[in-house]
């Protein structure tokens, strides 16, 4: 079956300028996530939803970052005024279960690049 | 404070020959979940394995074993018979469970690199 797909793969933004980033998860898929991967550096938690209800957003660094899931399927993580800083791999995840402790499947990421 | 702690940057294996990698943690949970990834050089990130904090026997799938000492707050994924196709980045990360106010995704460690040499 079809796994966690994002698009773009590739962003390059000037700064300044507003980008979109979706992601669609795995068919059936109640939770969502989306993690934030600098270079060299570990997945860093921005988001969660379950179906439409974004249930924690605790990671988002700044209020820039605005992340949506309206139908409960598709996600779009959505960045103002992008900054050098904002530069990163962005990864969705997405996951069956409810339950807290199950496995996350990974999409193959966005990787942004803001000059 | 870090909550997962992979103190070993990279490293070098033959092939064949099995490999530990160090996981720590850190929480005031009772309940929790520990996972591995492997990230290789395509960027996807690919689930391995999973243990709960209440499981009591070590978790295994295939070539992975995950040796969990919960006094010790430690979770190594042990490699068995490893593999050229087993070069990449390993990443342990933890789930919390929501009585701790942590977040409700992953935390994950800084990783391991892996090579595999012939």
């Amino acid at each position: 079956g079809a796994g966690v797909s994002q698009s773009p793969r590739y962003k390059v933004a000037k700064r300044g300028q507003d980008v979109a980033l979706r992601c669609d998860p795995i068919s059936g898929h109640v939770s969502l996530f989306w993690y934030q991967q600098a270079l060299g550096q570990g997945p860093e938690f921005l988001t969660y939803f379950q179906n439409e209800a974004q249930l924690d957003k605790s990671g988002l660094p700044s209020d820039r970052f605005f992340a949506e899931r309206p139908e409960g399927s598709v996600s779009t993580l959505k960045i103002q005024r992008t900054q050098q800083e904002d530069s990163a791999v962005y990864l969705c995840a997405s996951s069956y279960s409810l339950l807290l402790f199950y496995e996350q499947y990974f999409g193959p990421g966005t990787r942004l690049t803001v000059t | 404070a870090q909550k997962i702690t992979q103190t070993q940057p990279g490293m070098f294996v033959q092939e064949k020959e099995a490999v530990t990698l160090d996981c720590t943690y850190d929480t005031s949970d009772q309940s929790y979940g520990l996972f591995w990834y492997k990230q290789p050089s395509s960027g996807e990130m690919i689930f391995l394995i999973y243990q709960g904090s209440y499981d009591e026997q070590n978790a295994t799938e295939g070539r992975y074993s995950l040796n969990f000492q919960k006094a010790r707050k430690s979770a190594n994924l042990v490699i068995s018979a490893s593999q050229l196709g087993d070069s990449a980045m390993y990443f342990c990360a933890m789930r919390e469970g929501q009585g701790g106010g942590g977040a409700d995704g992953l935390t994950f460690g800084k990783g391991t690199h892996l090579i595999i040499q012939p």
